[in-house]
C-alpha cells in the first residue's frame, strides 16, 4: 500500500501570508498526485490534479509542485475564503490520502 | 453541471445492514468510473470503493472486502453502496464520487450521508 504524509498538520497564518504544504508518499507515484481543500461540513473540491494542474476555476493563487515522492502545495498570498484543510491524494495504485492539513487564522 | 446526492444513511446496529444511493444528473454517468469515500467524525478522507463505468471491475479497500458492495444502475444515474455486517468503526459521512475517466482523481463529489452504527 502507498501511505501518504503531510506537514504540518496545522498551520496558522494570516491573509496575504504565502503559504506551503508538503505531501510524502512511501514510493514513487510518478506525477498522479491530487490536492483538494474542504471546509468544515461540506465535501472536498479538487484544486490540482497530476501534481501541478489546476483544476478549471480554481485561483491562480494556488500551484502545485513535485514528482516521485515529494510534492508541495503553495498558496501565493493566501485570503480569507481559503481557511479549511488540505489534502493530498496518490492515484498511481489505488487511491490513499495524506492526513490533512488544517489552515487555521493565526 | 454536476450533480451528486447520496442518501440511505441513518442510525443503524452493528452487525447490521445498510444501503446508500448516489443519484448522479449533468454528466454522461455510463463513462465514468464512481467512488465512494468516507469521513468518520473528526478525521481524514478514506477511500472505499470504485466502480467501473460498465459495473464489470470494483475495487475495495481492505477494511470493508467481503462486507460492502458496489453496483450502479446506468439506466438510472445510480450507485449503490450495500453495506454488510456494519462495524462501529464503519460510522462516517460517506461521499459519492465522480472519477475524472477511471483510476484517476476526483473531479466532482455529493454532500455525503451520514451513517452512524451504534447499539
Amino acid at each position: 500500500d502507498i501511505q501518504m504524509s503531510q506537514s504540518p498538520s496545522t498551520l496558522s497564518a494570516s491573509v496575504g501570508d504565502r503559504v506551503t504544504i508538503t505531501c510524502r508518499a512511501s514510493q514513487s507515484i510518478s506525477s498522479w498526485l491530487a490536492w483538494y481543500q474542504q471546509k468544515p461540513g461540506k465535501a472536498p473540491k479538487l484544486l490540482i490534479y497530476k501534481a501541478s494542474t489546476l483544476e478549471s476555476g480554481v485561483p491562480s493563487r494556488f500551484s502545485g509542485s513535485g514528482s516521485g515522492t515529494e510534492f508541495t502545495l503553495t498558496i501565493s498570498s493566501l485570503q480569507p475564503d481559503d481557511f479549511g484543510t488540505y489534502y493530498c491524494q496518490q492515484y498511481s495504485r489505488y487511491w490513499t490520502f495524506g492526513q490533512g492539513t488544517k489552515v487555521e487564522v493565526k | 453541471q454536476v450533480h451528486l446526492v447520496e442518501s440511505g444513511g441513518g442510525v443503524v446496529q452493528p452487525g447490521k445492514s445498510l444501503r446508500l444511493t448516489c443519484a448522479a444528473s449533468g454528466f454522461t454517468f455510463r463513462s465514468y468510473g464512481m467512488h465512494w469515500v468516507r469521513q468518520a467524525p473528526g478525521k481524514g478522507l478514506e477511500w472505499v470503493a470504485i466502480i467501473s463505468y460498465d459495473g464489470t471491475n470494483e475495487y475495495y479497500v481492505d477494511s470493508v472486502k467481503g462486507r460492502f458492495t458496489v453496483s450502479r444502475d446506468n439506466s438510472k444515474n445510480t450507485m449503490f453502496l450495500q453495506m454488510n455486517n456494519l462495524k462501529p468503526e464503519d460510522t462516517a459521512v460517506y461521499y459519492c464520487a465522480k472519477d475524472f475517466k477511471f483510476r484517476s482523481y476526483f473531479d466532482f463529489w455529493g454532500q455525503g450521508s451520514l451513517v452512524t452504527v451504534s447499539s
